[in-house]
C-alpha cells in the first residue's frame, strides 16, 4: 500500500525556524496535507497543497513539494512555545482515504 | 460554530464489556469517519460513511462496528473491548466532491480498558 514517511522528533529553539520534512510513495497524490495534533486534542489541518504547485505560503508556515523525489516540507518561522505538537503529513490520491505519516513530534525550547 | 463533537471526551470499560462512542457534527458534511489512534502512532481508519454507503477498511476487526441513523450522527460500537483496544479513536467528517478531501477532526474519544 501506500506509504508516507516523517522523522519523529525534531527540537528547536524558540524563534528559529523548524523545518519537518515527509517523503511519501504514491505517484498520484493530488493534495498533500499538513494537520497539527496538540496533546489530548483532534488533527487541526494547517495547511495544504495541490500536487501541481511546488511552494505556498500562508503567514509563517511555508509548504516545499518536490513531486519529483515525492518530499514535501513544512516550515515554521519564528517558532513559538505555541507550535509544540505533533505535525502529521498526509497524502491523497482521490482514489483511498487519506493517508497518514506517524506523526513528527515538535518540541521548542524557550 | 459548526463542529465535529465527540462525546465522552474520555470513556473506561472493563474487558469484554460493549462500548459505544458518539460523534456528532453540525457541518452537515456527507462524509463520516472514525480512526483509530495508539501512542506515537498514525491515525489509522477503521471505516468511513458516504451518506449512508459504510466503506470498512479490510483490516478493521469484526469487534468493530458503526452506525449513521442520521446525517448529523455516527457511532462506534466495540462488542467486546480488549486491551489492545485502548486507545484514541478520532471522528472525522469531510465533503467528498469537493476536490479536496479537507477532513474536520472531533477532539477525540480516549478509551482505557481495564
Amino acid at each position: 500500500g501506500e506509504d508516507v514517511e516523517q522523522s519523529l522528533f525534531l527540537s528547536v529553539r524558540e524563534g528559529d525556524s523548524s523545518v519537518i520534512n515527509c517523503t511519501y510513495t504514491d505517484s498520484s497524490s493530488t493534495y498533500l496535507y499538513w494537520y497539527k495534533q496538540e496533546p489530548g486534542a483532534g488533527l487541526q489541518l494547517l495547511t495544504y497543497i495541490f500536487s501541481n504547485m511546488d511552494m505556498k505560503q500562508d503567514q509563517r508556515l511555508t509548504v516545499l513539494l518536490n513531486k519529483k523525489d515525492k518530499h514535501l516540507s513544512l516550515r515554521i518561522a519564528d517558532t513559538q512555545t505555541g507550535d509544540s505538537a505533533i505535525y502529521f503529513c498526509a497524502d491523497y490520491s482521490g482514489n483511498t482515504p487519506l493517508v497518514f505519516g506517524k506523526g513528527t513530534r515538535l518540541s521548542v525550547i524557550a | 460554530d459548526a463542529m465535529v463533537i465527540q462525546n465522552p471526551r474520555y470513556q473506561v470499560t472493563q474487558f469484554g464489556k460493549p462500548v459505544t462512542l458518539s460523534c456528532s457534527q453540525t457541518l452537515n458534511h456527507n462524509v463520516m469517519y472514525w480512526y483509530q489512534q495508539k501512542s506515537s502512532q498514525a491515525p489509522k481508519l477503521l471505516f468511513h460513511y458516504y451518506d449512508k454507503d459504510f466503506n470498512n477498511e479490510a483490516d478493521t476487526p469484526d469487534n468493530f462496528q458503526s452506525r449513521r441513523p442520521n446525517t448529523s450522527f455516527c457511532f462506534l460500537d466495540i462488542r467486546s473491548p480488549g486491551l489492545g483496544d485502548a486507545a484514541m479513536y478520532l471522528c472525522a467528517t469531510s465533503t467528498r466532491g469537493a476536490g479536496d478531501n479537507e477532513q474536520f477532526f472531533g477532539p477525540g474519544t480516549r478509551l482505557t480498558v481495564l
